[in-house]
């Protein structure tokens, strides 16, 4: 069974400071990463993702993130956060299979991003 | 991407009564899926819906409570059957575009009273 952990329910940061919202994994074989932002009162926003190839993949709104094999981590960073940054971040994982099984994300718990003035 | 829209955007329903949401896609899609997410928690999937075949349910959740119809390829229904107040929970559709992405739709915020 495939399992998501991001162990901060919340994360503090200053604007202009740098950010990571942290997020370890579980799963059997090679997965692929999500991460996906919700602002209040509106659906998922797909921020980016890791399928193969380089380990620091760049995604939307100058969100970044870094895959760690051997930690089997994939943290969501950003170089300078901005107060619009502040909403819900879930990390999610997929193994791909040839079922219905390998189509489907697990997310995590979900960890709330407040970026103060 | 594919653009998906959810109806109704929310709703506050009495307990016993059923409400159906709808998902329409922009795109045709094979996939479509179902979650909840219950308040300040994670998302949790509810069902898988192909078109041309029966809804394949997760641990916990059953037809009868949940009945999902996928008439073609770009439209979804999900009906939370005979509401308690522990159904209150934003419900969301999902596809998956290409090979690797998944999108989501606005959500449906359902208040069961």
């Amino acid at each position: 069974a495939q399992s998501v952990a991001q162990p901060e329910d919340q994360v503090n940061v200053a604007e202009g400071n740098p950010l990571t919202v942290k997020c370890t994994y579980s799963v059997s074989g090679n997965p692929y990463l999500f991460w996906y932002v919700q602002y209040p009162n509106r659906g998922l926003q797909f921020l980016l993702k890791y399928i193969t190839g380089d380990n620091l993949v760049k995604g939307s709104y100058g969100f970044e993130a870094e895959f760690n094999k051997s930690q089997t981590s994939f943290h969501l960073k950003k170089p300078s956060a901005l107060v619009s940054d502040s909403a819900l971040y879930f990390c999610a994982v997929r193994v791909p299979m040839n079922n219905n099984a390998g189509n489907m994300l697990t997310f995590g718990g979900g960890t709330r991003l407040m970026v103060k003035p | 991407s594919a653009v998906i829209s959810q109806k109704p955007s929310r709703d506050i329903c009495q307990r016993g009564t059923s409400l159906t949401i709808q998902c329409q896609v922009d795109s045709q899609v094979t996939m479509m899926f179902w979650y909840r997410q219950q308040p300040g928690q994670s998302l949790t999937l509810i069902a898988t819906a192909n078109q041309g075949s029966e809804a394949t349910y997760e641990s916990g959740f059953v037809i009868d409570k949940f009945p999902i119809s996928r008439p073609n390829l770009t439209f979804s229904t999900l009906t939370v059957s005979n509401m308690s107040p522990e159904d209150s929970s934003i419900y969301l559709c999902s596809v998956v575009w290409g090979h690797y992405e998944q999108y989501f739709g606005p959500g449906t915020r359902l208040t069961v009273t």
